[in-house]
């Protein structure tokens, strides 16, 4: 069993709908987790880093810690094409060495 | 201001050649990373310099994966007599702190024939 797992997708949904992406974790020592969005043939770019259970929210990106299921989530809402990339949810118990899952392909179709 | 900075973006080569790949952190960052990511799997921990010293190297795959890193600054990863398995993207990132956020580069693709 891989530390983090993710749903490779695709996931598919219209222009404007809300997207949830969900990623599992196994290690209980994990305290920092990161969404980062990866466009084909490019680097990772981070867009979420939240420490412990609850919600963060910057602009239409939401992401959500529940450690007692360990269960992390990304929402985007008004989903746009430009949001159609690989999605990398990582967990850390505090170090430098980040748990990374496979990544959830997403398609937002126009 | 500049990102991190990787080069090549291609690389592609002969089995049983060596291989250089550079990477260029954020400007300040004392901490940088080096990972491989494979087709359908994860980005995968390779090594991990603080300066220019690599207290962890748990994540290099074999004795013919090196790295180093030099003025606190420029890292290159070396791979000595490629095997097709070796073909991936690495990808380098940094951060300010060891256990602050991580900005990646844009990768190098490594194809071994």
């Amino acid at each position: 069993q891989k530390e983090v797992e993710q749903d490779p997708g695709p996931l598919s949904v219209p222009e404007g709908a809300i997207v949830s992406l969900n990623c599992t974790y196994s290690n209980s020592a994990f305290q920092y987790f990161m969404w980062y969005r990866q466009y084909s043939r490019k680097g990772p770019e981070l867009l979420m880093y939240t420490y412990s259970s609850g919600n963060k929210e910057d602009g239409r990106f939401t992401a959500q810690v529940d450690k007692s299921s360990k269960y992390i989530s990304l929402f985007i809402r008004d989903s746009q094409p430009s949001d159609s990339a690989t999605y990398l949810c990582a967990g850390t118990s505090g170090t430098y060495k980040y748990i990374f899952g496979t990544g959830t392909r997403l398609k937002v179709l126009a | 201001g500049a990102g991190v900075s990787q080069s090549p973006s291609n690389k592609v080569t002969e089995k049983g050649k060596d291989v250089e790949l550079r990477c260029d952190p954020i400007s300040g960052h004392t901490a940088l990373y080096w990972y491989r990511q494979s087709l359908g799997q994860g980005l995968e921990f390779l090594i991990y310099f603080q300066g220019n010293s690599a207290p962890d190297k748990s994540g290099l795959p074999s004795d013919r994966f090196s790295a180093e890193r030099t003025g606190g600054s420029v890292s290159t990863l070396t791979i000595q007599r490629t095997q097709q398995e070796d073909s991936a993207v690495y990808l380098c990132a940094s951060s300010t702190y060891s256990q602050n956020e991580q900005f990646f580069g844009p990768g190098t693709r490594l194809t071994v024939l």
